[in-house]
């Protein structure tokens, strides 16, 4: 499947900062979504993006479809504690169906 | 409404056994997404179904590797003979109807082959 760059690979910051993380991809995408992961959990679903330039908050969380459709970021806001995770982007081409192509995940440390 | 279930979540079994792992989507999804994680290459896609049907197997690694889905509540994912590099964590999700890609993911199955 397409790979999609993600960065940064980890993050370490301190509780109350905010956080932001980008994903890029060589092929357009028509859909983007975000998934956060934590120890001995499936991903779960955080926010979905379908549209170009479309920008969608989920409570701290903000990310946004570029306008190229090759690329996303997801941004969280007053970082806490129970952010901490890896957090994935996945990606939908247009000629692939339902199937996801994942990035490798930012990992996100939050201390008190 | 529960969601996607997975059993075994943990699995430990010598190289050469056979392996099969089992997957229960959320009621009313169309699609069924086999993954398997690992360090190296985190998530990747090894097989899809649609109503049943398997629609994409090019993930799948091996002819060891083989997917079935025999009703809309169950399917299996099995591995015959197992080898120590397919250990990682095998993730199953559903997704809703056509149109929709938001894939909801089980708790996954961490697979151990010694």
């Amino acid at each position: 499947g397409q790979q999609l760059n993600q960065s940064p690979q980890s993050m370490f910051i301190q509780e109350g900062e905010d956080v932001s993380m980008n994903c890029t991809s060589s092929s357009i995408f028509n859909t983007w979504l975000w998934y956060k992961q934590e120890p001995g959990e499936g991903p779960v679903l955080l926010i979905a993006l379908y549209k170009a330039g479309e920008l969608t908050s989920n409570g701290r969380l903000t990310a946004q479809f570029g306008i190229t459709r090759k690329d996303s970021f997801l941004n969280i806001s007053a970082s806490i504690p129970s952010d901490v995770g890896i957090y994935f982007c996945a990606g939908s081409l247009s000629n692939s169906g339902y199937a996801l192509n994942f990035g490798k995940g930012t990992s996100l440390l939050v201390t008190p | 409404d529960a969601g996607v279930i997975q059993s075994p979540r943990h699995e430990v079994t010598e190289m050469g056994q056979e392996v099969t792992l089992r997957c229960k989507p959320i009621s009313g999804h169309d699609y069924l997404f086999w993954y398997r994680q690992t360090m190296m290459r985190g998530l990747e896609l090894l097989i899809y179904f649609n109503n049943n049907v398997p629609i994409d197997d090019s993930g799948m690694p091996e002819d060891r590797f083989s997917a079935k889905m025999p009703n809309a509540s169950f399917s299996t994912l099995k591995i015959q003979p197992s080898e120590p590099r397919d250990s990682a964590v095998y993730f199953c999700a559903s997704s809703l109807v056509a149109g929709s890609i938001e894939a909801f993911f089980g708790q996954g199955t961490r697979l151990t082959v010694v």
